[in-house]
């Protein structure tokens, strides 16, 4: 059984350019979650997925940023207009049921030049 | 509380030792506490999710305490090993469901000594 799948793992945008982060849960799981690491930070949640709904996008900031989950296809983090700022370290996670821990991503590392 | 806190930040300790760290986080609105394992390059590891209070669970040389009415929980090495070198991530799961967001602390990274 696959583990959560992203991808890229490391992706490089200029300044303006626009970044999409895909993540592939576990097979059977349908709440998907991102995470982001700034540098010298910890892990921040971003958005909580579950298929095809937003559940809880608290922790996205509010301009530039959107997610996705499909009823097909991986969940898409979309990052428009990229700043040096969003430089980071991006996680997904995905859970199946209830009392299961979330299982990460190997993460998507976004640099901008 | 309002944050979820780890102590040490880090820690240094030989072969054989055995060590622990805490993790404090708001016992309002509790649901579950969870630890993670997360070496440099990989993904975390789940290590275990706690929910009742007093709950002890055990993986290994590793275990895990939880007190819910005081909103702490600590993590046991036993017997350290080089390969339990890694950053230890503890999450507070609240607002009364086990689907929702993680609060992460800021970890505690842990290096052992050959």
């Amino acid at each position: 059984n696959a583990g959560v799948m992203q991808n890229p793992r490391h992706l490089v945008r200029r300044r303006g350019q626009e970044a999409r982060l895909r993540c592939s849960p576990m097979k059977g799981h349908s709440h998907v979650y991102w995470y982001r690491q700034l540098p010298e930070e910890g892990l921040k949640f971003m958005v909580y997925l579950q298929k095809e709904n937003i559940i809880d996008e608290s922790g996205m900031p509010k301009e530039r940023f959107s997610a996705e989950f499909p009823k097909e296809g991986p969940s898409i983090l979309r990052i428009q207009q990229v700043v040096r700022g969003d430089s980071a370290a991006y996680f997904c996670a995905s859970l199946g049921i209830a009392g299961q821990p979330q299982h990460f991503g190997d993460g998507t590392r976004l640099s901008i030049l | 509380i309002l944050n979820v806190e780890q102590s040490p930040q880090s820690l240094h300790v030989q072969e054989g030792d055995s060590t622990n760290f805490t993790c404090s986080f708001p016992s309002s609105n509790f649901y579950a506490l969870h630890w993670y394992r997360w070496e440099t390059a990989k993904s975390p590891e789940a290590l275990f999710v706690m929910t009742l209070n007093g709950d002890e669970k055990k993986k290994g040389r590793i275990s895990a305490t939880l007190n819910t009415k005081e909103g702490y929980s600590y993590l046991y090495i036993k017997g350290s090993q080089p390969e339990d070198s890694a950053t230890y991530l503890c999450a507070s799961n609240a607002g009364g469901t086990s689907y929702g967001k993680l609060t992460f602390g800021q970890g505690t990274i842990l290096t052992v000594h050959p």
